[in-house]
Protein backbone atom coordinates (compact mmCIF):
# COMPACT_ATOMS: atom_id res chain seq x y z
CA UNK A 1 0.00 0.00 0.00
CA UNK A 2 1.19 3.42 -1.04
CA UNK A 3 1.64 5.59 2.25
CA UNK A 4 3.15 9.51 2.17
CA UNK A 5 3.36 10.61 5.75
CA UNK A 6 4.32 14.46 6.16
CA UNK A 7 5.66 16.26 9.11
CA UNK A 8 7.26 18.99 10.28
CA UNK A 9 4.60 21.20 10.51
CA UNK A 10 4.71 24.10 13.01
CA UNK A 11 4.13 27.65 14.25
CA UNK A 12 6.25 30.57 13.21
CA UNK A 13 7.21 33.65 12.81
CA UNK A 14 7.09 35.48 10.12
CA UNK A 15 10.60 35.72 8.61
CA UNK A 16 11.39 32.52 9.86
CA UNK A 17 12.09 28.83 8.47
CA UNK A 18 10.68 25.21 8.76
CA UNK A 19 11.70 22.44 6.68
CA UNK A 20 8.98 19.92 6.15
CA UNK A 21 9.66 16.02 5.61
CA UNK A 22 7.29 13.46 3.71
CA UNK A 23 8.22 9.68 4.54
CA UNK A 24 7.44 7.50 1.43
CA UNK A 25 6.50 3.74 1.70
CA UNK A 26 5.02 0.74 -0.11
CA UNK A 27 6.23 1.83 -3.59
CA UNK A 28 9.40 2.16 -5.52
CA UNK A 29 10.02 5.90 -4.68
CA UNK A 30 13.35 6.62 -6.77
CA UNK A 31 11.20 5.61 -9.82
CA UNK A 32 8.76 8.79 -9.11
CA UNK A 33 8.46 12.35 -9.18
CA UNK A 34 7.13 14.03 -6.43
CA UNK A 35 5.28 17.33 -5.20
CA UNK A 36 3.96 19.79 -2.76
CA UNK A 37 0.79 20.89 -2.71
CA UNK A 38 -0.49 23.42 -0.03
CA UNK A 39 -4.05 24.72 0.85
CA UNK A 40 -4.86 27.76 2.37
CA UNK A 41 -7.11 27.99 5.23
CA UNK A 42 -10.61 27.55 3.50
CA UNK A 43 -9.22 27.96 0.03
CA UNK A 44 -8.45 25.69 -3.00
CA UNK A 45 -5.44 23.88 -4.04
CA UNK A 46 -1.73 25.85 -4.86
CA UNK A 47 0.24 23.36 -6.32
CA UNK A 48 3.98 24.90 -4.71
CA UNK A 49 7.06 22.79 -6.10
CA UNK A 50 8.27 19.73 -7.73
CA UNK A 51 11.09 17.15 -8.14
CA UNK A 52 11.78 14.84 -10.82
CA UNK A 53 12.31 10.87 -9.85
CA UNK A 54 16.06 11.56 -10.08
CA UNK A 55 15.90 14.93 -8.16
CA UNK A 56 18.11 16.44 -10.83
CA UNK A 57 15.06 18.91 -11.63
CA UNK A 58 12.78 21.09 -9.68
CA UNK A 59 10.49 23.40 -10.35
CA UNK A 60 8.80 26.00 -8.05
CA UNK A 61 5.38 28.60 -8.14
CA UNK A 62 6.33 32.31 -8.54
CA UNK A 63 4.95 32.66 -4.78
CA UNK A 64 7.51 30.60 -3.25
CA UNK A 65 10.58 30.92 -5.93
CA UNK A 66 13.55 32.02 -4.10
CA UNK A 67 12.56 31.14 -0.56
CA UNK A 68 11.38 27.40 -0.72
CA UNK A 69 13.70 24.35 -1.90
CA UNK A 70 12.69 21.21 -2.76
CA UNK A 71 14.81 17.86 -2.32
CA UNK A 72 14.50 14.48 -1.82
CA UNK A 73 16.87 11.54 -0.44
CA UNK A 74 16.10 8.04 -2.16
CA UNK A 75 18.33 6.48 0.30
CA UNK A 76 15.70 7.50 3.27
CA UNK A 77 12.50 7.51 1.01
CA UNK A 78 12.02 11.05 1.84
CA UNK A 79 11.09 14.19 0.35
CA UNK A 80 11.63 17.48 1.89
CA UNK A 81 10.80 20.95 1.55
CA UNK A 82 13.01 23.71 2.94
CA UNK A 83 10.77 27.00 3.58
CA UNK A 84 13.00 30.24 4.85
CA UNK A 85 11.38 34.10 4.95
CA UNK A 86 8.18 32.61 5.46
CA UNK A 87 5.09 34.85 5.35
CA UNK A 88 1.34 34.54 6.58
CA UNK A 89 0.37 34.09 3.44
CA UNK A 90 2.61 30.53 2.86
CA UNK A 91 0.11 29.37 6.02
CA UNK A 92 -1.76 26.16 4.91
CA UNK A 93 -1.92 22.50 4.98
CA UNK A 94 1.11 21.04 3.29
CA UNK A 95 0.44 17.75 1.20
CA UNK A 96 3.16 16.02 -0.69
CA UNK A 97 2.01 13.64 -3.39
CA UNK A 98 2.69 11.30 -6.18
CA UNK A 99 3.06 11.91 -9.66
CA UNK A 100 1.47 9.27 -12.02
CA UNK A 101 2.76 9.23 -15.71
CA UNK A 102 2.24 7.45 -18.90
CA UNK A 103 3.48 8.62 -22.48
CA UNK A 104 2.76 7.38 -26.02
CA UNK A 105 4.80 8.90 -28.23
CA UNK A 106 3.93 12.68 -27.71
CA UNK A 107 0.59 12.00 -25.81
CA UNK A 108 1.46 12.44 -21.85
CA UNK A 109 -0.35 11.92 -18.93
CA UNK A 110 0.18 12.70 -15.66
CA UNK A 111 -1.67 13.09 -11.97
CA UNK A 112 -1.22 13.13 -8.05
CA UNK A 113 -2.63 9.56 -8.06
CA UNK A 114 -0.96 9.12 -3.93
CA UNK A 115 -1.45 11.77 -1.26
CA UNK A 116 -0.23 12.75 2.00
CA UNK A 117 -2.57 13.57 4.79
CA UNK A 118 -1.24 16.63 4.94
CA UNK A 119 1.13 18.85 7.49
CA UNK A 120 -0.04 22.30 9.16
CA UNK A 121 1.90 25.10 8.97
CA UNK A 122 1.16 28.73 10.55
CA UNK A 123 2.98 31.99 10.36
CA UNK A 124 1.89 34.18 12.48
CA UNK A 125 3.63 36.34 15.66
CA UNK B 1 0.13 29.80 -17.14
CA UNK B 2 -3.72 27.75 -17.61
CA UNK B 3 -6.39 28.97 -15.98
CA UNK B 4 -8.84 26.73 -14.50
CA UNK B 5 -12.77 28.21 -13.85
CA UNK B 6 -15.18 25.96 -12.27
CA UNK B 7 -18.89 26.26 -12.45
CA UNK B 8 -20.97 26.16 -10.77
CA UNK B 9 -19.13 27.41 -7.44
CA UNK B 10 -21.87 25.47 -5.43
CA UNK B 11 -24.19 22.64 -6.52
CA UNK B 12 -27.25 21.56 -3.93
CA UNK B 13 -28.32 18.30 -4.99
CA UNK B 14 -29.99 15.34 -3.43
CA UNK B 15 -29.23 11.92 -3.24
CA UNK B 16 -30.07 10.19 -6.35
CA UNK B 17 -29.87 12.89 -8.48
CA UNK B 18 -26.97 13.62 -11.26
CA UNK B 19 -24.44 15.92 -11.03
CA UNK B 20 -22.86 17.50 -13.68
CA UNK B 21 -19.44 19.86 -12.55
CA UNK B 22 -18.16 21.82 -15.46
CA UNK B 23 -14.41 22.82 -15.49
CA UNK B 24 -12.78 25.63 -18.81
CA UNK B 25 -9.55 25.99 -19.30
CA UNK B 26 -8.42 29.66 -20.32
CA UNK B 27 -6.79 28.31 -23.45
CA UNK B 28 -7.03 24.73 -25.25
CA UNK B 29 -5.30 21.72 -23.42
CA UNK B 30 -4.19 18.16 -23.93
CA UNK B 31 -6.82 16.05 -22.88
CA UNK B 32 -3.93 13.98 -21.19
CA UNK B 33 -3.54 16.63 -18.68
CA UNK B 34 -7.10 17.10 -17.19
CA UNK B 35 -7.41 15.49 -13.82
CA UNK B 36 -10.54 15.39 -11.24
CA UNK B 37 -9.55 15.44 -7.80
CA UNK B 38 -12.32 14.83 -4.88
CA UNK B 39 -11.53 16.26 -1.26
CA UNK B 40 -13.85 15.97 1.66
CA UNK B 41 -13.13 17.95 5.17
CA UNK B 42 -10.10 17.40 7.21
CA UNK B 43 -8.67 14.96 4.20
CA UNK B 44 -6.25 15.20 1.47
CA UNK B 45 -7.55 15.31 -2.08
CA UNK B 46 -8.36 12.02 -3.70
CA UNK B 47 -7.43 11.36 -7.57
CA UNK B 48 -11.07 10.40 -9.42
CA UNK B 49 -10.57 11.04 -13.17
CA UNK B 50 -7.33 11.16 -15.23
CA UNK B 51 -6.90 12.27 -19.11
CA UNK B 52 -10.17 13.77 -18.53
CA UNK B 53 -12.11 10.65 -19.00
CA UNK B 54 -10.32 7.71 -17.16
CA UNK B 55 -11.61 6.61 -13.72
CA UNK B 56 -8.84 6.00 -11.34
CA UNK B 57 -8.23 2.41 -9.26
CA UNK B 58 -10.84 1.53 -7.19
CA UNK B 59 -13.36 4.88 -8.51
CA UNK B 60 -17.27 3.79 -8.47
CA UNK B 61 -18.52 3.65 -12.66
CA UNK B 62 -21.25 6.42 -11.62
CA UNK B 63 -18.44 8.83 -11.92
CA UNK B 64 -17.15 9.81 -15.13
CA UNK B 65 -15.44 12.44 -17.19
CA UNK B 66 -15.54 13.87 -20.32
CA UNK B 67 -14.31 16.95 -22.54
CA UNK B 68 -11.29 18.03 -24.55
CA UNK B 69 -9.97 21.40 -25.82
CA UNK B 70 -11.21 24.13 -23.22
CA UNK B 71 -14.28 22.54 -21.94
CA UNK B 72 -14.37 19.20 -19.77
CA UNK B 73 -16.97 17.84 -17.43
CA UNK B 74 -17.23 15.72 -14.18
CA UNK B 75 -20.46 13.83 -13.96
CA UNK B 76 -22.01 11.75 -11.10
CA UNK B 77 -24.56 9.51 -12.19
CA UNK B 78 -26.49 8.96 -9.22
CA UNK B 79 -25.23 10.77 -6.07
CA UNK B 80 -24.30 8.84 -3.08
CA UNK B 81 -24.05 10.04 0.14
CA UNK B 82 -20.64 10.38 0.49
CA UNK B 83 -20.55 11.56 -2.70
CA UNK B 84 -20.85 15.10 -1.42
CA UNK B 85 -17.50 16.70 -1.31
CA UNK B 86 -15.53 19.64 -2.53
CA UNK B 87 -14.22 18.76 -6.07
CA UNK B 88 -11.15 20.37 -8.09
CA UNK B 89 -10.29 20.03 -11.73
CA UNK B 90 -6.21 20.67 -12.39
CA UNK B 91 -3.95 21.21 -15.54
CA UNK B 92 -1.03 18.65 -14.98
CA UNK B 93 0.44 20.26 -18.34
CA UNK B 94 3.87 19.87 -19.59
CA UNK B 95 5.39 22.50 -17.82
CA UNK B 96 4.79 24.16 -14.65
CA UNK B 97 2.92 25.82 -12.67
CA UNK B 98 0.06 23.39 -12.28
CA UNK B 99 -2.58 24.61 -12.20
CA UNK B 100 -6.29 24.13 -9.94
CA UNK B 101 -9.72 25.26 -10.71
CA UNK B 102 -11.18 26.74 -8.03
CA UNK B 103 -13.19 24.21 -7.27
CA UNK B 104 -16.67 23.25 -6.42
CA UNK B 105 -18.59 22.20 -3.75
CA UNK B 106 -21.24 19.37 -3.59
CA UNK B 107 -23.93 19.96 -1.03
CA UNK B 108 -26.90 17.91 -0.33
CA UNK B 109 -29.92 19.58 -0.99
Amino acid sequence: EVQLLESGGDLVQPGGSLRLSCAASGFTYSSYAMSWVRQAPGKGLEWVSGISDSGDITHYADSVKGRFTISRDSSKNSLYLQMNSLRAEDTAVYFCARRYYYASGSYEVKAFDSWGQGTTVTVSS
Amino acid sequence: EIVLTQSPGTLSLSPGERATLSCRASQSVSSGYLVWYQQKPGQAPRLLIYAASSRATGIPDRFSGSGSGTDFTLTISRLEPEDFAVYYCQHYGYSPPYTFGQGTKLEIK
